[in-house]
């Protein structure tokens, strides 16, 4: 059990819809980082956000995009969903972004786009 | 950019034996940490163990340790007396501010 949530667990959506998927964090961490798995791939970074501002970007393109609450809980947000969007999305919390924190993630969102 | 390479893509072991996951990986920053991951076929992420790139020590959890060579940029996890509960994708993930770059991973299948 890390104490990082995400929702929904599983969702279907069509080729052009948008799609938020939703993490909350670990008590008291004010750094999460999203990443995205195909199949059969390791994860891909997406996007962190530290203290409600974004820190940096992998290489993903305009159409995703996120937010940080002052609760330090998170959305990922996708526009005009593709079939290579069906991926396990995965949130991550830490504290302070520095290295050497251990770095938790939550189960995962499975999104299939039809 | 970094790059990972963990060039077993699978690995059959017998239960109770201890197993080696290879990891090499290249990256010009000097200040960085590597983590071991674990995901089963549920698709969490697991937290196995971590090796801040100062560490004079190996790191050690449990029946996980890291044989880290940091000159060669290699980190190679060891599983001691694996169980069948060890059946799994293993990912090498370096990181630096939070941010990780991951592997394309090594599927380790236990045998009974």
């Amino acid at each position: 059990e890390t104490g990082v949530t995400q929702s929904p667990t599983h969702l279907i959506k069509t080729r052009g819809q948008q799609v938020t998927l939703r993490c909350s964090s670990q008590s008291g961490h004010n750094t999460v980082s999203w990443y995205q798995q195909a199949l059969g791939q390791g994860p891909q970074f997406i996007f962190q956000y530290y203290r409600e501002e974004e820190n940096g970007r992998g290489n993903f393109p305009p159409r995703f995009s996120g937010l940080q609450f002052p609760n330090y809980s998170s959305e990922l947000n996708v526009n005009a969903l593709e079939l290579d969007d069906s991926a396990l999305y995965l949130c991550a919390s830490s504290f302070d972004r520095g290295s050497g924190n251990t770095i938790y993630f939550g189960e995962g969102s499975w999104l299939t786009v039809v | 950019a970094q790059k990972i390479t963990q060039t077993q893509p699978g690995m059959f072991v017998q239960e109770k034996e201890a197993v080696t996951l290879d990891c090499t990986y290249d990256t010009s920053d000097q200040s960085y940490g590597l983590f071991w991951y674990k995901q089963p076929s549920s698709g969490e992420m697991i937290f196995l163990i971590y090796q801040g790139s100062y560490d004079e020590q190996n790191a050690t959890e449990g029946r996980y340790s890291l044989n880290f060579q940091k000159a060669r940029k290699s980190a190679n996890l060891v599983i001691s007396a694996s169980q069948l509960g060890d059946s799994a994708m293993y990912f090498c993930a370096p990181e630096r501010d939070d941010k990780i770059i991951f592997g394309k991973g090594t599927r380790l299948h236990i045998l009974p």
